[in-house]
């Protein structure tokens, strides 16, 4: 059975700072990996789909990459700022949609 | 971009009713949709997977009898909470995409509290 894991669990930094974000999943047999932004109380924003060929995608200040074969995806964010506190998932996709735990992000002006 | 509407966004009941939980895909027909909960502090589980014209499959430890969902087409599926207790009480969201290596869009999730 997939598992994934996220760490750190909890991260807070201040404004302006880059930041990695760390998700390890152990089948690499895989569909994709999705990452999401949930706001308290909300439902999930997609953030960036990595397809199983691909390393990487891009959005903006969001940068995610996929190394399938070692099960790990990380979530860069350039110039972190405030509104970009949130809890950050990371999802693998093969028969079933598997979610880490997430990260919960904190930027401090 | 694929729109899930689900709803209602909140519900209040008391113990023993049971709720109803509409999960729509708007602009895409949806052959394969899934239900997750969400209790406090805690991750995203995964209920079940529903199929269009199917029985549910559903995860370990999740109660079918009680979880009931239904898939009539392709762009509604509906989970239905039995008998709700205090405990069902969670956050509730469904997803669902086109093919099976396509982004899966969210719905904006049901807070259901239980009294």
């Amino acid at each position: 059975k997939q598992e994934v894991t996220q760490i750190p669990a909890a991260l807070s930094v201040p404004e302006g700072e880059n930041l990695v974000l760390n998700c390890s999943f152990t089948d690499s047999a895989i569909y994709n990996l999705q990452w999401f932004r949930q706001d308290p109380g909300k439902g999930l924003t997609s953030l960036l789909l990595i397809q199983s060929s691909q390393r990487e995608q891009t959005s903006g200040r969001l940068n995610a990459s996929l190394d399938k074969s070692s099960g790990r995806s990380t979530l860069y964010i350039a110039a972190s700022q405030p509104g970009d506190s949130a809890t950050y998932l990371c999802a693998v996709k093969d028969n079933d949609m598997r979610f880490g735990a997430g990260t919960r992000l904190t930027v401090k002006p | 971009g694929a729109v899930v509407s689900q709803h209602p966004s909140r519900v209040i009941c008391k113990s023993g009713t049971s709720v109803k939980i509409e999960c729509r895909s708007l602009d895409f027909q949806a052959t394969t949709m899934f239900w997750y909960r969400q209790f406090p502090k805690q991750s995203l589980m995964l209920m079940a997977t529903s199929n269009e014209g199917s029985k549910a499959t559903y995860e370990q430890g999740v109660e079918k009898d009680k979880f009931l969902i239904n898939h009539a087409s392709l762009t509604l599926s509906t989970l239905t909470v039995t008998s709700a207790h205090p405990e069902d009480s969670s956050f509730y969201i469904c997803s669902a995409n086109r093919a099976t290596n396509e982004k899966l869009f969210f719905g904006s999730g049901t807070q259901l509290s239980v009294l």
